[in-house]
């Protein structure tokens, strides 16, 4: 089975702060990486598909980038209503594996 | 617009069973995969079941062979059938829509699972 990893677990930044969060997988998934915002209280709701490409009216500040095995989720300018925990996942037909999520909080 | 409704969630205790039901509007359940995501307290996101378009059922090994997932097109609902309950059970249960990719999710219905 493919396992996700991501970095850090936590991270304080201020608010216009870039944020970057990192997602490995354990062998080459290509693009098949999608990105995940969880709001506290909330249900996820979904940020970015096949690593890069943004979804219909999430914010630009938003972007995510890699293939392979590594994975970049970038916040370009904190604000405080990104205060939420970001997870990566991957589908490896017919499962959906989950990284273990990034909590962002303001500094 | 798209909408799923989970409802179903409460207090049960170990042993017990449970019937999640995941209502949608906007798409057919037998057009597309619907998963269950679950999230225990304080914890991170579990896939636990999906049935795609053909109607092919998969779980998480955690939860194979005492969950079934099911739909009801003439309903456009999704169960999540849960036997034989287990305190590690006790999580938030979202169900979902896509496939490969969660474009979609409800709000979710907590399944607390104590004696």
């Amino acid at each position: 089975d493919i396992q996700m990893t991501q970095s850090p677990s936590s991270l304080s930044a201020s608010v216009g702060d870039r944020v970057t969060i990192t997602c490995q997988a354990s062998e080459d998934i290509s693009d098949y990486l999608h990105w995940y915002q969880q709001i506290p209280g909330k249900a996820p709701t979904l940020l970015i598909s096949d690593a890069s490409k943004l979804e219909s009216g999430v914010p630009s500040r938003f972007s995510g980038s890699g293939s392979g095995t590594e994975f970049t989720f970038t916040i370009n300018s904190l604000q405080p209503e990104d205060i939420a925990t970001y997870y990566c996942q991957h589908y490896d037909n017919p499962r959906y594996t989950f990284g273990p999520g990034t909590k962002v909080e303001i500094k | 617009d798209v909408q799923l409704v989970e409802s179903g969630g409460g207090l049960v205790r170990p042993g017990e069973s449970r019937r999640l039901s995941c209502a949608v509007s906007g798409f057919s359940v037998s057009s597309t995969y619907v998963s269950w995501v679950r999230q225990a307290p304080g914890k991170g996101l579990e896939w636990v079941s999906v049935v795609n378009s053909g109607g092919t059922t998969y779980y998480a090994d955690s939860v194979k062979g005492r969950f079934t997932t099911s739909r009801e097109s003439s309903k456009n609902t999704v169960y999540l059938q849960m036997n034989s309950l287990r305190v590690e059970d006790t999580a938030i249960y979202y169900c979902a829509r896509g496939e490969g990719v969660l474009h979609s999710w409800g709000q979710g219905t907590l399944v607390a699972v104590s004696s």
